[in-house]
């Protein structure tokens, strides 16, 4: 069956980075992109951008534009997302999830990205 | 960037109603509309994809209806199950965007 597990919860400071893993199981890992969006406390949902596995391209929202780097490793079925010089405002839940092509099927759990000083 | 308002932002219901959610987009976004219910502490659940197909696995009491710019969630009879937040988003552009959500509570 379709999986995608992410890493664990995460605690950073102000200034920092954090790159959070989607590991894929259940599917042919290059035959779909990945798509990270966030969720802040309380809040809705809020699109970051995609990773093609099978090009390697991508395209990310405006806002993290300079911030946001998305990654894949084709050998372990595995999406990356990272981002960089992490605020407050950072603080959120993350997720990735396929897309085929045109809406999300299935999620990963999240990751919880705590940015305290 | 394509703007989508859902209204109401939250409703009361009671098990059994028949419950209808609006989506609106801020331009035409034909049928590229996707439908998510979302559960307090858990990943979205895809339910509608192209404003009116059925995800695999979600009960026939759930159906999407609408094009252009205007868009329904129809739930025909609410059980307990369905107390959630529901979220429209756009596939047309990019970036995708999410209306804000609407919280469905029991009444």
């Amino acid at each position: 069956q379709v999986q995608l597990v992410q890493s664990g919860p995460e605690v950073k400071k102000p200034g920092a980075s954090v790159k959070v893993s989607c590991k894929t199981s259940g599917y042919t890992f290059s035959g779909y992109y990945i798509h990270w969006v966030r969720q802040a406390p309380g809040q809705g949902l809020e699109w970051m951008g995609w990773i093609n596995p099978n090009s390697d391209g991508t395209n990310y929202a405006q806002k993290f534009q300079g911030r946001v780097t998305m990654t894949r490793d084709m050998s372990l079925s595995t999406a990356y997302m990272e981002l960089s010089s992490l605020t407050f405002d950072d603080t959120a839940v993350y997720y990735c999830a396929r897309a085929p092509p045109r809406h999300f099927d299935y999620w990963g759990q999240g990751t919880l990205v705590t940015v305290s000083s | 960037d394509i703007q989508m308002t859902q209204s109401p932002s939250s409703l009361s219901a009671s098990v059994g109603d028949r419950v209808t959610i609006s989506c609106r987009a801020s331009q035409s976004i034909s049928t590229y509309l996707n439908w998510y219910q979302q559960k307090p502490g858990k990943a979205p659940k895809l339910l509608i994809y192209g404003a009116s197909s059925l995800q695999s696995g979600v009960p026939s009491t759930f159906s999407g209806s609408g094009s252009g710019t205007e868009f329904t969630l129809t739930i025909s009879s609410l059980q307990l199950e369905d107390f959630a937040t529901y979220y429209c988003q756009q596939s047309y552009s990019i970036p995708r965007t999410f209306g804000q959500g609407t919280k469905v509570e029991v009444k």
